[in-house]
């Protein structure tokens, strides 16, 4: 059974990055994407972007396209997300979560399973 | 981009009863639609893919239905733990989800 576990939970000055983590096990890791989907407070969930391990293609929306940074390293079966120029709008619970199928763009597959979620709170 | 809407907000129900939930597109996504549950506290969970296919391991009283831009989610008879938020999901252009159903105790 795969299971994505993330890193704990941040707290952020504006202006700021955040890097999180997110570790899979029980499957396969390099052939299946891993998206970013964020859930700001009483907010809809929002897919953020995407990476296929082997083959590092990603895939970002065009809204966080200029300072997100999405990689995975395949030695440790591990995705990170990188947010920068963090500012309060950005606290949010941001999840991991893999595609179903074995697709060349991060996006292309239905999302499950997800991680449990990383609370990023940007304060002052 | 596709921008979803699903109706009603709120759906307050007993146990056993039938739910019926409503998602619609602002184009068509052909089939590529899923639906989602999130528990409260909890990440969300593939219920429905493809608008009619239930993932590995969803309940039988879970079903879906529809094509192009109007979806329904069925649930034939709530059990407790089905009381959560449902979102739905498109994928025929960057993904995007709808703004969920509540589904609550009555």
């Amino acid at each position: 059974q795969v299971q994505l576990v993330q890193s704990g939970p941040e707290v952020k000055k504006p202006g700021s990055s955040v890097k999180v983590s997110c570790k899979t096990s029980g499957g396969s890791f390099s052939n299946y994407g891993i998206n970013w989907v964020r859930q700001a407070p009483g907010q809809r969930l929002e897919w953020m972007g995407g990476v296929i391990p082997f083959s590092g293609t990603t895939s970002y929306a065009r809204k966080f396209r200029d300072r997100l940074t999405i990689t995975a390293d395949e030695s440790t079966n591990t995705g990170y997300m990188e947010l920068s120029s963090l500012r309060s709008e950005d606290t949010a619970v941001y999840y991991c979560t893999r595609g179903v199928d074995i697709v060349v763009v991060p996006a292309a597959s239905w999302f499950d399973p997800w991680g449990q979620g990383t609370l990023v709170t940007v304060s002052s | 981009e596709i921008v979803l809407t699903q109706s009603p907000a709120t759906l307050s129900l007993s146990p056993g009863e039938r739910a019926t939930l409503s998602c619609r597109a602002s184009q068509s996504v052909s089939g590529y639609l899923a639906w989602y549950q999130q528990r409260p506290g909890q990440a969300p969970r593939l219920l429905i893919y493809d608008a009619s296919n239930r993932a590995t391991g969803i309940p039988a009283r879970f079903s879906g239905s529809g094509s192009e831009t109007d979806f329904t989610l069925t649930i034939s008879s709530l059990e407790p733990e089905d009381f959560a938020v449902y979102y739905c999901q498109q994928r025929t252009s960057w993904p995007s989800f709808g703004p969920g159903t509540k589904v609550e105790l009555k």
